[in-house]
């Protein structure tokens, strides 16, 4: 298997535009979590999706966040308007499910200026 | 609600020279332990993990981590450090029964020639 797949790596983009992360999670996981990482804040759980089902959605920041999970092999992380302080490395990962350990993407590092 | 301290930020060795890294979560259930590697640029990646039976449980490069319950420990050993093990570790912690990951700060582990 590939591994949990995050596109694009990086992305630049100016304040006030929209931003979609995507990620495809090991096919048979049952749970995707996306997070974000900074150097003040660290590792942040942002959502996370049981059988394509948002969970727990209590880390998004504010509305201007959202993430969807159309079917098992796809989810997206969307910005909109985005912010400089949303500049961050933003990491998808999937898991079996059942408390099992998580299988982490590469990231993306988002810059926004 | 669960929660997990590391209570070093960065902890310097030189190499060849013995680590441990600490751990310590807050939990009134069954708990399941992880420790999580980052290399520079990279995503997470699981090195070692409780689940249950055996408290001493090792990862295939050296490490080892023992599940202390009256303490709430599961710091992580290495006795004796290469250059490569330069990286962020992260300790992480999930309900039994549960999904969602809380993971700590983190300890930069600097290995010095």
């Amino acid at each position: 298997d590939a591994g949990v797949i995050q596109s694009p790596r990086h992305e630049v983009t100016e304040m006030g535009q929209e931003v979609t992360l995507r990620c495809k999670p090991i096919s048979g996981h049952n749970s995707l979590f996306w997070y974000r990482q900074t150097m003040m804040r660290g590792l942040e759980l942002l959502i996370y999706f049981n059988n394509n089902v948002p969970i727990d959605d209590s880390g998004m920041p504010e509305d201007r966040f959202s993430a969807k999970m159309p079917n098992a092999s796809f989810s997206t992380l969307k910005i909109q308007p985005s912010e400089p302080r949303d500049s961050a490395v933003y990491f998808c990962a999937s898991s079996p499910g059942g408390g099992d350990e998580q299988y982490f993407g590469p990231g993306t590092r988002l810059t926004v200026t | 609600a669960q929660s997990v301290t590391q209570l070093d930020s960065q902890v310097p060795v030189f190499e060849e020279a013995p680590v441990e890294l600490r751990c310590n979560y807050s939990s009134s259930v069954s708990v399941y332990l992880f420790w999580y590697v980052q290399y520079p640029n990279q995503g997470l990646q699981l090195l070692l993990k409780y689940l249950s039976g055996s408290t001493l449980v090792e990862s295939i490069n050296g490490f080892e981590a023992e599940f202390n319950k009256s303490q709430t420990s599961f710091h992580l050993r290495k006795p004796s450090v290469h250059i490569s093990d330069t990286a962020e570790y992260f300790c992480a912690v999930i309900l039994v029964g549960y999904q969602k990951v809380t993971f700590g700060t983190g300890t930069k582990l600097q290995v010095i020639p």
